[in-house]
């Protein structure tokens, strides 16, 4: 099956600072998903983006399928954003990543 | 729209004894899905349901688990006998008819413990 993998597995930082977390995938995928599991357990959909370039608010994420890679955004984050974030795929299937772990102290 | 209702949140059982999980998926979704969540193995898909079928249910780890989807509004999660390596936290996700052409929305999940 498709591996995906995350970078960094896990990322401390402090309150405002900016970061990117890193999805790689080994072969062509109809489509991705970021999550965040926040540390309730709840799995909220952040950005479902097959290509190219979307923002919502302070999270900003970039696909390029043809390199099979996908990045996300925290700019100035807060520490309602810690959690582990995944990245999700499709082939026929939804496949996840391991996920980052993000902790950003005040 | 409320979202993926799961039921209940938490589980407590004695090894071998049934449990039951169930799940409620987005009025208008078609294609269901049962994932299961542990330390060890992250999150792995167990079955996926197409139109209340059955699609792919390679991820089902043995028999004593099985799944059920009697309609379009109603899924269940079937462990008999359960066993303490099945302490994990269980989601259930819909979507759009077609996998990979809408987004997967999560239920909140159910924590099963077996002692």
């Amino acid at each position: 099956g498709i591996q995906v993998e995350q970078s960094p597995p896990d990322l401390i930082l402090q309150e405002g600072a900016n970061s990117t977390l890193r999805c790689n995938f080994s072969d062509s995928v109809n489509n991705l998903q970021w999550f965040h599991q926040n540390p309730w357990g709840q799995l909220i959909n952040l950005f479902y983006i097959p290509s190219g370039t979307k923002q919502n608010g302070r999270l900003s994420a970039t696909t390029v399928a043809t390199e099979r890679y996908s990045l996300l955004y925290i700019s100035s984050s807060q520490t309602t954003d810690s959690g582990v974030y995944f990245c999700a795929v499709y082939d026929y299937k939804l496949s996840f990543g391991a996920g980052t772990t993000v902790t950003v102290r005040a | 729209d409320a979202g993926v209702i799961q039921s209940p949140r938490h589980e407590v059982t004695e090894m071998g004894q049934e449990v039951t999980l169930r799940c409620k998926p987005i009025s208008g979704h078609n294609s269901l899905f049962w994932y299961r969540q542990t330390m060890m193995r992250g999150l792995e898909l167990l079955i996926y349901f197409n139109n209340n079928v059955p699609i792919d249910d390679s991820g089902m780890p043995e028999d004593r688990f099985s799944a059920k989807m009697p309609n379009a509004s109603f899924s269940t999660l079937k462990i008999q006998p359960s066993e303490p390596r099945d302490s994990a936290v269980y989601f259930c996700a819909s979507s759009l008819p077609g996998t990979g052409v809408s987004p997967l929305h999560f239920g909140n999940g159910t924590r099963l413990t077996v002692t």
